[in-house]
């Protein structure tokens, strides 16, 4: 198993602009999420999908969209980025038997 | 969930046991603590997580207290490779999968 994929791993983006970091996960998890992590700080839920259809917001939604089509998938959309969204963003799928919530290796965003 | 306290660093000598302390006195009954880490600029990683009882797996033991209100990680033999920032994680069960994280303890290990 791949585990979590993330890509892409760095993006710079301008102000204004709009992009999509994708997510993926093998392992049949139903359960996924989106966090953000800033300078010394912890992470911080954006989104996340209990299954394919679902999704539902976090501590900090606002700026980003996201939706869950297959179990596999779970893109975040940046719908006009600036630059508080500058970030490491982290996906991350849970097994639910085992309660064990699996990351990704994240995506570095600068938005200039 | 309830609030978690970690010291912000502490600092191990190699091959000696860490412990990590965490306070989490407004637990309630049905929550788990949960402890990850994250080694610099990398992914969080799950370590170990427990209800009431100690915890041990091929990474770490956890202890909680009787009245639940901390609890400890023990690495057993340090490794350089274990320096990372560990994150001490209260949440309830069932599908609340929510993670809250806080700032964590750096645990640097020392040659």
């Amino acid at each position: 198993n791949a585990g979590v994929t993330q890509t892409p791993k760095f993006q710079v983006l301008k102000t204004g602009q709009s992009m999509t970091l994708q997510c993926a996960q093998d392992m049949n998890h139903e359960y996924m999420s989106w966090y953000r992590q800033d300078p010394g700080m912890g992470l911080r839920l954006i989104h996340y999908s209990v299954g394919a259809g679902i999704t539902d917001q976090g501590e900090v939604p606002n700026g980003y969209n996201v939706s869950r089509s297959t179990t596999e998938d779970f893109p975040l959309r940046l719908l006009s980025a600036a630059p508080s969204q500058t970030s490491v963003y982290f996906c991350a799928s849970i097994s639910g038997a085992g309660d064990t919530q699996y990351f990704g290796p994240g995506t570095r965003l600068t938005v200039l | 969930d309830a609030k978690t306290t970690q010291p912000p660093s502490m600092d191990c000598a190699e091959g000696r046991a860490a412990n990590l302390p965490c306070n989490h006195s407004t637990i309630s009954g049905n929550e788990y603590v949960y402890w990850y880490r994250q080694i610099h600029s990398q992914g969080p990683q799950y370590i170990i997580h427990g209800l009431k009882n100690n915890e041990t797996n091929e990474m770490a033991s956890l202890i909680i207290t009787e009245d639940r209100k901390s609890s400890t990680l023990i690495l057993p033999h340090a490794t350089l490779r274990d320096t990372a920032v560990y994150y001490c994680i209260v949440r309830g069960g069932g599908s609340n999968y929510k993670l809250t994280f806080g700032k964590g303890t750096l645990l640097t290990v020392n040659p």
